[in-house]
């Protein structure tokens, strides 16, 4: 499968406990994205990554949320101290550099705080 | 502030017959837009786009349709199968040259019955 896969699918984890989800894009594209959708909404737009450096970062993502992407490959989204409103799918999507409009997104994480 | 309107949560339509998708935007410096299908449990598969400086695109059974002194696009699907059940996200582009997030509707969802 060469498509952006996402780890866990699935996360289950009580209130106050750190979280960590990983993103692999497709090999070639340089630009990566993260993305929240709550239930009955569209995604929002967290951060963006062009290879390793982090260009921009929505003011959804709060103090307690983290991303990187080290080798300019695969990123990872973090949640510290987690909270029932951090319920959510987070989506990940890459796209070849010039082409962001056309992203190809992951499964998704879907995370419940309890 | 809802910057991309999709105001019809669901539709329903006959298989064979024309299902019709609307979307409203407010923001006049969005350039470009797209349309994402998403299935349950998966993330959202681009469908087709289209550039302000065009009034249609057409891709097979889907056309995109935009009316930029109305601010409005639509999606036609002709004709419409089962298997485009799904849930449609409408999604703009902000900014020319500095796409680097796309703004997403709430989507609608549609039932296509045999």
């Amino acid at each position: 499968d060469t498509g952006v896969s996402q780890d866990p699918r699935h996360k289950i984890t009580k209130r106050g406990q750190n979280v960590t989800f990983r993103c692999d894009p497709i090999s070639e594209h340089n630009r990566l994205y993260w993305y929240r959708q709550t239930l009955g909404q569209g995604p929002e737009f967290l951060t963006y990554f062009q290879n390793e450096a982090q260009l921009e970062k929505s003011r959804l993502l709060s103090d307690r949320f983290s991303a990187e992407r080290p080798k300019g490959s695969f990123s990872t989204l973090e949640i510290q101290r987690t909270e029932q409103g951090d319920s959510a799918m987070y989506l990940c999507a890459s796209s070849p550099r010039q082409v962001f409009t056309e992203a190809f997104f992951g499964q998704g994480t879907r995370l419940t705080v309890v | 502030d809802q910057q991309v309107k999709q105001n019809s949560p669901s539709l329903s339509v006959q298989e064979g017959r024309i299902s019709i998708l609307n979307c409203d935007y407010t923001n006049s410096m969005f350039d470009y837009f797209l349309w994402y299908k998403k299935y349950p449990a998966e993330g959202p598969t681009f469908l087709i786009s289209i550039s302000s400086i065009k009034d249609k695109n057409e891709d097979g059974r889907f056309t995109v349709f935009l009316n930029k002194s109305a601010k409005h696009l639509s999606l036609h699907i002709v004709p419409s199968q089962p298997g485009d059940s799904a849930v449609y996200f409408c999604a703009a582009a902000e900014a020319a040259g500095n796409n680097r997030k796309l703004i997403w509707g709430l989507g609608t969802s549609l039932a296509v019955n045999p």
